[in-house]
């Protein structure tokens, strides 16, 4: 069955680095675009960032644009988002979906916090 | 960015009723929408594809309807595990973009 794991989540200042991870199993990953949508806590659902199924497009919010960066590597079945200068409005469940969006991983905290 | 405006934001109703939430896009979205279904701490259930296709799996009793700018999902009859949040999504053109949800509580 279709596993998406995300980790790497926790407790990072502003301005630092964080590189969130999400392992997929059960399907074909190399074949699906993914993406990485957020929900601060409280709030509802934020999409982020979504990369093709080869990683040569990619596409973000405006608010995150120039600080994060999503890739993947494909013989690792492996989606990534590296957050740069993180602020305290980032901090959020962050999820990894497919394109499909068929199927989510569990998400994992962000908390932006000095 | 397309704007993703549902109604209402909460919705209190009793089991066995028929309810139907309302999505409407700032500009037309042809049949490019999501329905996803939250309970909390649990991640968002996709119920419906492309403004009315049911996921596999999805009970027959959800269904969604419209094209362009106005959309609805409808329970036909609420049963006790559909008391949740619910979320439409826009995927015609980046940046993708949710509703602010509406929340379905116990009248």
């Amino acid at each position: 069955q279709v596993q998406l794991v995300e980790s790497g989540g926790g407790v990072v200042q502003p301005g630092r680095s964080l590189r969130l991870s999400c392992v997929a199993s059960g399907f074909t990953f190399s074949d699906y675009g993914m993406q990485w949508v957020r929900q601060a806590p409280g709030e509802g659902l934020e999409w982020v960032a979504l990369i093709s199924y080869d990683g040569t497009q990619s596409y973000y919010k405006d608010s995150v644009k120039g600080r994060f960066i999503i890739s993947r590597d494909n013989s690792k079945n492996t989606l990534y988002l590296q957050m740069n200068s993180p602020r305290t409005d980032d901090t959020a469940i962050y999820y990894c979906a497919k394109e499909e969006h068929d199927h989510w991983g569990q998400g994992t905290l962000v908390t932006v916090t000095s | 960015d397309i704007q993703m405006t549902q109604s209402p934001s909460t919705l209190s109703a009793s089991v066995g009723d028929r309810v139907t939430i309302t999505c409407r896009a700032s500009q037309t979205i042809s049949s490019w929408l999501a329905w996803y279904q939250q309970t909390p701490g649990r991640a968002p259930k996709l119920l419906i594809y492309k403004a009315s296709t049911l996921e596999r799996g999805v009970p027959s009793r959800f269904s969604g309807s419209g094209s362009g700018t106005h959309f609805t999902l409808s329970i036909s009859s609420l049963q006790p595990d559909d008391f949740a949040t619910y979320y439409c999504q826009q995927y015609s053109g980046f940046p993708w973009t949710f509703g602010q949800g509406t929340k379905v509580d116990v009248k």
